[in-house]
């Protein structure tokens, strides 16, 4: 039963703090996407990648938040520094071109 | 810009009761998507259904049905004889069909459903 993994489940750091969250789309899986919930704003795209390439990062706080895919089994989200308000649970979902994107468990974020 | 308005934010029901949690969206596309997750207590998105535009016949699976109507711009979704394993947030979400590079999931703000034994 192949599955979108996403380290680490719970992060709590102090404001400042450089964080790294890690996905490994289901093989065979070309897109990526991360989203971050949150009580506010629900659920809302940070970024996207198509066969490894960035495509839409529109929702991403450029000066603090990067997204890269190392390789095709690899997307990482990174926040430096950390704040706050990025408190939140970051979802990782993949698919396959506009197929369904099946989620993975998420990061729940507390920044302090 | 798409929209999925998902008006009921809470329901309460009493096992075996049948529930339908309403979705309407607002989209430009002639083409696009339409699903529902659920996320129960635990956290996770779990994926339920989707369905292309162009295709409006109901669907059923077990006891959840859904109600596509391209006129009035809805997707509900009905559980019937609730059981407390349903209870989870739900959400609908619309995304572009095709042709192009953008696939990003609209979400609605979800509809947490309680039923009670």
């Amino acid at each position: 039963d192949a599955r979108v993994t996403q380290t680490p489940r719970h992060k709590v750091t102090e404001m400042g703090q450089e964080v790294t969250m890690r996905c490994q789309p289901i093989l065979g899986h070309n897109t990526v996407f991360w989203y971050r919930q949150t009580m506010m704003q629900g659920l809302e795209l940070l970024a996207y990648f198509r066969n490894r390439a960035p495509l839409d990062d529109s929702g991403m706080p450029k000066d603090r938040f990067s997204a890269e895919m190392p390789d095709a089994t690899l997307a990482t989200l990174k926040i430096q520094p950390s704040e706050p308000r990025d408190s939140a649970v970051y979802f990782c979902a993949s698919g396959f071109s506009g197929d369904t994107q099946y989620f993975g468990p998420g990061t729940r974020l507390t920044v302090l | 810009a798409q929209k999925v308005t998902q008006a009921q934010t809470e329901i309460s029901v009493v096992e075996k009761e049948d529930v339908t949690l309403d979705c309407v969206y607002e989209t430009r596309d002639t083409t696009y998507y339409l699903f529902w997750y659920k996320q129960p207590p635990s956290g996770e998105l779990v994926f339920l259904i989707r369905r292309n535009s162009f295709d409006e016949q109901n669907e059923i699976s077990g006891r959840y049905s859904w109600n596509f109507q391209k006129s009035t711009s809805s997707f509900n979704f009905t559980i019937t004889a609730s059981q407390v394993v349903d209870s989870a947030v739900y959400f609908c979400a619309l995304s572009r069909f095709s042709g192009g590079s953008n696939y990003k999931l609209t979400f609605g703000k979800g509809t947490l459903l309680t039923v009670n034994p």
